[in-house]
Formats: C-alpha cells, structure tokens, sequence
C-alpha cells in the first residue's frame, strides 16, 4: 500500500524568507511523486513532478522539490516566499504499477508581509 | 484549470434528493476522476474511468454513481444524498501516455446536504 505524510499542517512565514513544506511517502516500488497547490475558491493546480532522474526537480512559481530515496522524502522550496505563496499544498505519489494517486492531507502556508 | 469544468460550483441540497455533479474536459484525456475533499483528510477517489466503456470504484463509492456519456464528459450521482457526503467534489483528468502521467483538476463543486 501506498500513502503520503505531511507532518505540519501550517506552515508561517515571513515574504522574502525560505519555504519549506514537508513531504514523506510509503510506496513499494520507486514512486512518482507530484505536488499540487489549491489556493481559494479554486481546483489544485499541478505544481511539479519526480518520475526519474534528478533528485531536484524545478517546478511552477520558482518551487522546486528534492527528491531523498534514502529519507522516503519529497520537501517542497522556495527560496525566497511570497505573499501569494499563500495556500494549501498537497503532497502526492504513485506506485508506478498503479493507476492510484494518493494524496496527503495538506499543509496550509501562510505568508505573512 | 480552465480546461477541465465543472457544474455547479456550489449547490446546497436536502438529505434524500438526487443530485449530479458534471465534468467537462477539453484536454482530449481518455481517463477521468472523481474526487472528494474533506478538511484534514486529503482527497479520497470515488470513481475513475480509463475511457467510456471503463468505469471502476474507488475508495469510497458507496453512495455514488457515475456515468461516462463521452470521452469528454464524466458525471458523479448522488441517488440519495446524505449530511457527510457534504464535501468538496473534485474531477480530473490525465493522459495514460508517457510516464508519470499528471492529474488536471477542475475547479471544484462545494456540496452541502442539509
């Protein structure tokens, strides 16, 4: 079985200071691993993806991920947060056997001026 | 994303009624979704298609339907609603090719049931 876990439910920072949303996962094989942002009043929106490859993988809106086999962990940056940074952000994987995506509960960010 | 529609966005109903949420997609996807959010719980599936003649459940379809009418349209059924399937609704969609196929979703339909 495969799952995701996000430890922090909130994450507080202040604009022009580092973000880091955290992300482990359980999956048998070697997973594909995605991370979606949901802002107000609006679907989620695909952010970045691991399949293979580079364990740091770049994304929309300057985010980017690394990927730690070691860890089982999938951690969400960005260098230097904005206000607008400010949403939900889900954390997901994928046995590639599988066609299921599951997701984690979500971590709400908010950024502060 | 705007390619991917969805109707209603809000609907405030009564326990017992029949209600139906639809999906529209415009991405040419053959696999289709349905999803519900609830706080703190992630999204759950409900139903997948992989195209029109492919309908599976997922992890929690008790209480719901669905009807794939095209590749493009999808609909989820509620055949009799009850207060804790109030929700947020989700659809998505994704192409089968390549690797590490990406999920598009819809906007969302809030669901209350009173």
């Amino acid at each position: 079985a495969q799952s995701v876990a996000q430890p922090e439910d909130q994450v507080n920072v202040a604009e022009g200071n580092p973000l880091t949303v955290k992300c482990t996962y359980s999956v048998s094989g070697n997973p594909y691993l995605f991370w979606y942002v949901q802002y107000p009043n609006r679907g989620l929106q695909f952010l970045l993806k691991y399949i293979t490859g580079d364990n740091l993988v770049k994304g929309s809106y300057g985010f980017e991920a690394e990927f730690n086999k070691s860890q089982t962990s999938f951690h969400l940056k960005k260098p230097s947060a904005l206000v607008s940074d400010s949403a939900l952000y889900f954390c997901a994987v994928r046995d590639p056997s599988d066609y299921k995506l599951s997701f984690g509960a979500g971590t709400t960010v908010t950024v502060r001026a | 994303d705007a390619d991917v529609t969805q109707t209603p966005r809000n609907r405030i109903t009564k326990t017992g009624k029949r209600i139906m949420l639809e999906c529209s997609q415009t991405k040419g996807h053959d696999r289709m979704y349905w999803y519900r959010q609830d706080p703190g719980l992630g999204l759950q599936l409900i139903y997948y298609s992989f195209d029109v003649k492919d309908i599976n459940k997922g992890e929690i379809s008790d209480g719901y339907s669905v009807s794939r009418q095209a590749q493009a349209k999808f609909s989820l059924s509620l055949e009799s609603a009850i207060p804790n399937q109030t929700a947020l609704y989700f659809c998505a969609t994704s192409d089968a090719t390549g690797m590490g196929e990406t999920q598009y979703f819809g906007p969302g339909t809030r669901l209350l049931v009173l």
